[in-house]
């Protein structure tokens, strides 16, 4: 499976955009690019996915590179409940693989008052 | 909210003993998951089933089984428990088995093994 890099953890002001980055260089044409956050104590939660185009839903908007090798999830007014684990997967049709998502590690958003 | 149940939800068992977990779906999904989490290793799926009596390994099987005999019930169980087995599990469930699909998480089961 095609691997993602994200940052550990990352900082935010409330009502302030956040910008959290994913790289997927090794991403495949058939991928398509899944974003999960996980607030504490809960299991995951979908937010958004991606081909190519930019997606924009009522959580947040993704921001997929031209050459698709690195997407950037946008919450655009951070609250404090946004605070969470993010999760970038990739996710494929190929090889019978296509019924399970692989979770890394994940971004952790802090967000202050 | 997705209707995922997932029972129990905490439970402290002593090494050797069997366990079942629970995971019942009111929403006739297709596709339903075990995953187990732990910290640094983030979440990894044990388990998965593509339907009623059709399963299949994940990373992470050694030392567990699961059943699927209706749509709504997925079981995970650890034949004799382990220390290592200590973990929280997240059910999971998904209508398509496509790369467009997205996953509905249920609450977790806190499982201490002692």
């Amino acid at each position: 499976d095609a691997k993602t890099t994200q940052p550990n953890s990352m900082e935010s002001n409330e009502e302030e955009p956040v910008h959290l980055p994913c790289n997927h260089s090794t991403i495949s044409g058939t991928d398509y690019i899944h974003w999960y956050r996980q607030l504490p104590s809960q299991g995951p939660e979908y937010v958004i996915h991606g081909l190519t185009s930019n997606v924009n839903n009522r959580m947040a908007s993704l921001a997929i590179a031209e050459d698709r090798k690195s997407s950037t999830l946008i919450l655009h007014r951070a609250t404090l409940r946004d605070a969470a684990v993010y999760y970038c997967i990739l996710r494929n049709n190929s090889g019978g693989s296509n019924y399970k998502l692989t979770f890394g590690k994940g971004t952790l958003l802090t967000v202050n008052p | 909210d997705a209707g995922i149940t997932q029972s129990p939800r905490h439970k402290v068992t002593e090494t050797g003993t069997p366990v079942t977990l629970r995971c019942h779906q009111t929403e006739n999904h297709r596709y339903m998951y075990w995953y187990r989490q732990d910290p640094g290793h983030g979440l990894r799926l044990i388990h998965y089933s593509y339907g009623v009596k059709d399963t299949d390994k994940g990373e992470v099987s050694d030392g567990y089984s699961v059943s699927r005999s209706k749509t709504e019930d997925f079981l995970l169980t650890l034949e004799s428990a382990t220390s290592s087995q200590t973990s929280v599990y997240f059910c999971a469930i998904s209508h398509s088995g496509q790369n467009t699909g997205e996953l509905f998480f249920g609450e977790g089961s806190r499982l201490t093994v002692l």
